[in-house]
C-alpha cells in the first residue's frame, strides 16, 4: 500500500520567515519516487522536484531545499526567506515501482501556505 | 503556449447529462494522465495512456467514465449520466518517458472544473 501524509493542513507565516512543509510516506517497495508540486491560486500544478529512493542527498534550489530521510520515511520541503508569491497549496506525491508500468501517483492532501507581507 | 491545455475550463451540467473534456498534452510527450481533485484534497489518479494505449485505470474510474487518446496526441474524458458526486476538478498531465525510464515529472494542465447540479 502507498500513502502520503501531509499533517499540516494550513501554515501561515510572515514574509522572510523560513517555513518547513512536512511529508511522510508509506510504501513497501524499495524503489520509489517522491515529488513535490506547487498549486498556486490559478490551479495549475507546478512540478518542483523528483527524488528516487536510492538518492538520499539533500537538494537546494535557490530558496527551496528538500530533506529526504529514508529512516523516518520523510521528504520535507523548506522555503527560506518566504515571499508572498510562495503562497500556494503544496503537494507531496509518491510513485512506487512495484510494477514497471505503475503510474499511480499518490498525492498527499496538501499543505496550504499563506505568506503575509 | 506550449504547456498542457484543457478545454473547457469550467463546465456546469445537470445530473444525468453526459459531459466530455479535452486535453492537449505537450507535443513530444508520450504519456498522458487524468486525475480528479476534490476540494481540500490532492489529485487522485484515474487513468493513463502511453501513446494511444490506455495502460492503467484506477478503481475510481467507474463504468460511466471513459477516456480515449485515439492518435496518441489529445485525449478526451467522457462522463456519462453525471452524478453530483462527480463534481470536481479534472486534471490532465503529460510526461516524456523514453525507453527505460519508467517515471518522469508530469506537467499538469489548468484543469476542468465540473459542477453537477
Amino acid at each position: 500500500a502507498q500513502k502520503v501524509t501531509q499533517a499540516q493542513t494550513e501554515i501561515s507565516v510572515v514574509e522572510k520567515e523560513d517555513v518547513t512543509l512536512d511529508c511522510v510516506y508509506e510504501t513497501r517497495d524499495t524503489t520509489y519516487y517522491l515529488f513535490w508540486y506547487k498549486q498556486p491560486p490559478s490551479g495549475e500544478l507546478v512540478f518542483l522536484i523528483r527524488r528516487n529512493s536510492f538518492d538520499e542527498q539533500n537538494e537546494i534550489s535557490g530558496r527551496y531545499s528538500w530533506n529526504f530521510q529514508k529512516s523516518t520515511s520523510s521528504f520535507n520541503f523548506t522555503i527560506t526567506a518566504s515571499q508572498v508569491v510562495d503562497s500556494a497549496v503544496y503537494f507531496c506525491a509518491l510513485i512506487a515501482a512495484e510494477r514497471y508500468n505503475n503510474n499511480d501517483m499518490r498525492f498527499g492532501a496538501g499543505t496550504r501556505l499563506t505568506v503575509k507581507p | 503556449d506550449t504547456g498542457v491545455s484543457q478545454d473547457p475550463r469550467h463546465k456546469i451540467t445537470k445530473r444525468g447529462q453526459n459531459v466530455t473534456f479535452r486535453c492537449d498534452p505537450i507535443s513530444e510527450h508520450n504519456r498522458l494522465y487524468w486525475y480528479r481533485q476534490t476540494l481540500g484534497q490532492g489529485p487522485e489518479f484515474l487513468t493513463y495512456f502511453q501513446n494511444e494505449a490506455q495502460l492503467e485505470k484506477s478503481r475510481l474510474l467507474s463504468d460511466r467514465f471513459s477516456a480515449e487518446r485515439p492518435k496518441g496526441s489529445f485525449s478526451t474524458l467522457e462522463i456519462q449520466r453525471t452524478e453530483q458526486g462527480d463534481s470536481a476538478m479534472y486534471l490532465c498531465a503529460s510526461s516524456f518517458n523514453p525507453m527505460g525510464l519508467a517515471y518522469n515529472e508530469q506537467f499538469f494542465g489548468p484543469g476542468t472544473r465540473l459542477t453537477v447540479l
